[in-house]
């Protein structure tokens, strides 16, 4: 099976934009989390999705926001981009809710 | 409040020895305790996981020990090789009701 696929791989934003990352999950699995990890703070939880409906939510403001699709794809937006929004952006995919989670290389965000 | 905490933040390990991380949590309604090991530029990758049911979980030369009394785990990589140098996470969730809870890391480094 092929594994989580990300895209775009690399990202360069300003401030002030906005942005949307995509993740397509392993064939079958349904739940698609997304996480944020920074050298700081990180692997810290952003949210997850499971049959299109948002199960959890992290501490991160409302500039980030996701949404999944019928076939389990999941994208991920996030506005008015801050510096502090440099990161890696990992989706992770899960055959269900609570299941192991098996992560994709990752969007690696750049906001200048 | 950091949730769960790794140590130790690095480690250098001789070929051919073993290689000790540990963690410890703080919510015991923790009931799902993964490993994740991570190469420069690629996402976490599952390694092996562990419930409070067993105190011990084998795979191959990857070993979880876990003390559900103390709150704490330990992931012992036996006869360490120079391939196992990469960042390992430790990680906790509660029935898949907020994401993984990560520790900060373990940077690992098998000298030949």
């Amino acid at each position: 099976k092929a594994g989580v696929t990300q895209t775009p791989r690399y990202l360069i934003k300003t401030r002030g934009q906005q942005v949307t990352l995509s993740c397509s999950p392993i064939s079958g699995h349904r739940s698609v989390s997304w996480y944020q990890q920074t050298p700081g703070q990180g692997l810290q939880f952003l949210f997850e999705y499971f049959s299109e409906t948002q199960r959890n939510k992290g501490n991160f403001p409302g500039r980030f926001s996701g949404r999944q699709f019928s076939n389990s794809r999941s994208e991920m937006n996030v506005s008015t981009l801050e510096l502090g929004d440099s990161a890696l952006y990992l989706c992770a995919s899960s055959p269900a809710w609570g299941d192991e989670q098996y992560f994709g290389p990752g969007t690696r965000l750049t906001v200048t | 409040q950091q949730q769960v905490k790794q140590s130790p933040q690095s480690l250098i390990v001789q070929k051919g020895g073993i290689s000790i991380i540990n963690c410890a949590y703080e919510n015991t309604a923790f009931d799902y305790f993964p490993w994740y090991q991570q190469f420069p530029g690629k996402g976490p990758a599952l390694l092996i996981a562990i419930r409070p049911d067993v105190s011990e979980k084998k795979e191959g030369r990857f070993t979880i020990s876990f003390n559900k009394s103390a709150k704490q785990f330990s992931l012992h990589i036996m006869d360490s090789q120079p391939g196992d140098s990469a960042t390992y996470f430790c990680a906790a969730d509660r029935g898949g009701a907020d994401g993984l809870t990560f520790g900060k890391g373990t940077h690992l480094i098998i000298q030949p």
